[in-house]
């Protein structure tokens, strides 16, 4: 596509639900990388994938949250039990190379309210 | 810490002056990227600086790099209305994955 698409661009759902957001990179780009970013913050490091294979997930803060990204391409972010504290805008950026050493082209991001 | 830190953390001028900001890191890096953020939502790619450069310029943006002293500095030169935005450095280190991003500055262009 032209840019990175995610969806859905807004999300509210009740707390302790399950959440999947998704995210669609640029055709051909092989990185991709999840984000969140709290209101007055920078975006804070989730998870990176090269290809199908995680390559660092240590920024997913606990076991609630589990990304994939079974052919390569599109990647799904899924939050279990979300909490309140869950809310918060989630970016997704992809990037034709391995690792951020070139240009990363970021998603308009999904809103997640949990209330 | 590995976040980078920006300051000033907030900037206001007036049309046509210039604006700089700096970020500051603890860490060697391989790169030194900056981005720019419209109403908190999608970043939009501004300069990428690698750490055997020194100035980097695009257009109105001047990016240098100091490695000795760990810091980086954006210059807008010119600035209009339309820069009024979010800014942020985002560092990504040497034999790392991930790339970290600061807190920010918002800079406020006043017509």
């Amino acid at each position: 596509g032209a840019g990175v698409s995610q969806t859905p661009s807004n999300k509210v759902t009740e707390k302790g639900k399950y959440v999947e957001l998704r995210c669609d990179p640029i055709s051909g780009h092989t990185a991709l990388y999840w984000y969140r970013q709290s209101l007055g913050q920078g975006p804070e490091f989730l998870i990176y994938f090269q290809g199908t294979g995680a390559a660092d997930d240590s920024g997913l803060p606990n076991d609630r949250f589990f990304a994939v990204r079974p052919e390569g391409s599109v990647s799904t972010l899924k939050i279990q039990r979300t909490e309140r504290g869950d809310s918060a805008v989630y970016l997704c950026a992809s990037s034709l190379n391995q690792g951020m050493n070139t240009e990363a082209f970021f998603g308009q991001g999904t809103r997640l309210t949990v209330v | 810490s590995q976040q980078g830190e920006e300051d000033p953390q907030a900037l206001s001028i007036q049309e046509g002056e210039n604006a700089t900001m700096n970020c500051s890191y603890k860490t060697s890096i391989n790169n030194l990227q900056w981005y720019r953020q419209n109403s908190g939502r999608g970043l939009v790619h501004l300069i990428l600086i690698r750490s055997n450069e020194r100035e980097k310029h695009s257009g109105r943006l001047r990016v240098t790099l100091d490695t000795s002293k760990k810091s980086s500095s954006l210059l807008i030169t010119a600035s209009r209305a339309a820069d009024t935005a979010s800014y942020f450095c985002a560092l990504f280190y040497t034999g790392g994955f991930k790339t970290i991003f600061g807190a920010g500055t918002r800079l406020f262009v006043k017509a």
